[in-house]
């Protein structure tokens, strides 16, 4: 069964410093991985997703995530973190299987920006 | 393009009662897939939708229900409501399969008194 974990409920750091998100998925191959961000009162947006190629995503807002098949991990950083950068992350992992797909979401992790 | 919305966005309930949701994905897509939000269990899905069929089911009781209609607009609906079926629905559409990218919509919030 496919399942993630977020290390972490809560992350703080301070506005300029490396923002680092951690990821931990359990998948058949091939895991299909993404980057969601919530804002309050709204609902996801994705931020990047792995499906096959380069290992090293880019998404929006400067964040990347690489995906390391070794260490089942699929972290997400952001060189510089601005305060707009609160908000909710989650990391999900898709499964495609029995014709249709569902998508598997961590817990969360809330990220704090201190000015 | 507009994006998902979902209505009602607020909703009051009490226990015993039913609610039906409703979702209108992005034009064009067809696939629609419904979570779950709370703060104990955070994002659990309930089922996905494509093409009028449910082709996937997240572990749920039957009081959970859906149906998607022609022009891929999506219905779920709670039966005898409980006070943990208190949560932020959410729905998110897309073109068909695990690895395209699910658009959501700002989800419905029921409470159930």
């Amino acid at each position: 069964a496919q399942s993630v974990t977020q290390l972490g409920s809560h992350v703080s750091v301070s506005e300029g410093a490396l923002v680092l998100l951690r990821c931990n998925y359990s998948s058949s191959v091939p895991p299909y991985l993404f980057w969601y961000v919530q804002y309050p009162n709204q609902g996801l947006q994705l931020l990047l997703k792995y499906t096959t190629g380069a290992t090293l995503v880019k998404g929006i807002n400067g964040f990347e995530a690489e995906f390391k098949k070794s260490e089942t991990s699929f972290h997400l950083t952001k060189p510089s973190a601005h305060m707009s950068d609160a908000a909710e992350y989650f990391c999900a992992v898709s499964d495609s299987g029995t014709g249709g797909f569902k998508t598997i979401f961590g817990a969360g992790t809330r990220l704090f920006v201190k000015a | 393009k507009a994006g998902v919305t979902q209505t009602p966005r607020y909703l009051i309930k009490t226990r015993g009662q039913q609610v039906t949701l409703s979702c209108s994905p992005i034009s064009g897509h067809r696939s629609v897939s419904w979570y779950q939000q709370t703060p104990g269990q955070g994002l659990q899905f309930l089922f996905e939708y494509f093409s009028e069929t449910q082709r996937n089911k997240g572990n749920f009781p039957g009081r959970f229900s859906g149906r998607q209609f022609s022009n891929s607009r999506s219905e779920m609906n709670v039966s005898t409501l409980e006070l943990g079926d208190s949560a932020l629905y959410l729905c998110a559409s897309g073109y068909a399969g695990p690895t395209e990218t699910q658009y959501f919509g700002p989800g419905t919030r029921l409470l159930v008194l």
